[in-house]
């Protein structure tokens, strides 16, 4: 049972490039999230999607675009990126009721 | 205020020793808590729902106070895999608040 998978692992990006953080899940959640995680400020949520068709900006959007290509996949794109941008990702599905998030493994990204 | 604060730590316990963690959160319309386990460099993962009423599961204990704005977690009996970040995660509207999260690190 995978759960929630996420690619790649790990990144290393230079300032302006581009990329895509993908993530699938298998729990026939409704929900799914991404997160970035840094040093001394916990978990904040960047994007989320309460069901297929509809994203809504968390807390950080800033920087980021997102698509939710169906129920299982919840894409992060990376546009131009930049070094405050360096950073742990993790992309979380769950089902809004129950309040309960699982989480992928997480993206180690960094860009120089 | 931030909406959830935890103290940092580490707390450096022996096995087999009981800790508590305590948590506040600002939100006042919060309705549900849970406890997250984060392990070094891995994912944060669930580990217990706290109930109003307060809850148990195995060597571990959830409390809520209302009135005062905090959850506690409490750990008996601490095992070496016990350590960890355990994060506290109050329901803000439709959405989890994470805390920084609590350092626990339990030696032989």
């Amino acid at each position: 049972n995978a759960g929630v998978t996420q690619t790649p692992k790990f990144q290393v990006l230079k300032t302006g490039q581009s990329m895509t953080l993908q993530c699938a899940q298998d729990m026939n959640h409704n929900s799914m999230y991404w997160y970035r995680q840094d040093p001394g400020m916990g978990l904040r949520l960047i994007y989320y999607s309460a069901s297929e068709g509809t994203t809504d900006k968390g807390e950080v959007p800033n920087g980021y675009n997102v698509s939710r290509l169906n129920k299982r996949e919840f894409s992060l794109r990376l546009e131009s990126a930049a070094p405050s941008q360096t950073s742990v990702y993790f992309c979380a599905s769950g089902e809004v009721l129950k309040n309960i998030q699982y989480f992928g493994a997480g993206t180690r990204l960094s860009v120089l | 205020r931030k909406e959830v604060e935890q103290d940092p730590g580490p707390f450096n316990v022996p096995e087999g020793a009981t800790v508590a963690f305590n948590c506040t959160y600002s939100n006042s319309a919060s309705q549900s808590f849970f406890w997250y386990r984060q392990d070094c460099r891995k994912e944060p993962k669930l580990l217990m729902s706290v109930y109003s009423s307060g809850n148990e599961d195995g060597r571990f204990t959830a409390q809520l106070n209302r009135a005062s704005q905090y959850i506690s977690l409490l750990i008996r009996d601490s095992k070496l895999s016990d350590s960890a970040t355990y994060l506290c995660v109050p329901l803000g509207g439709d959405k989890l608040i994470f805390g920084t999260g609590t350092r626990l690190q339990v030696f032989p």
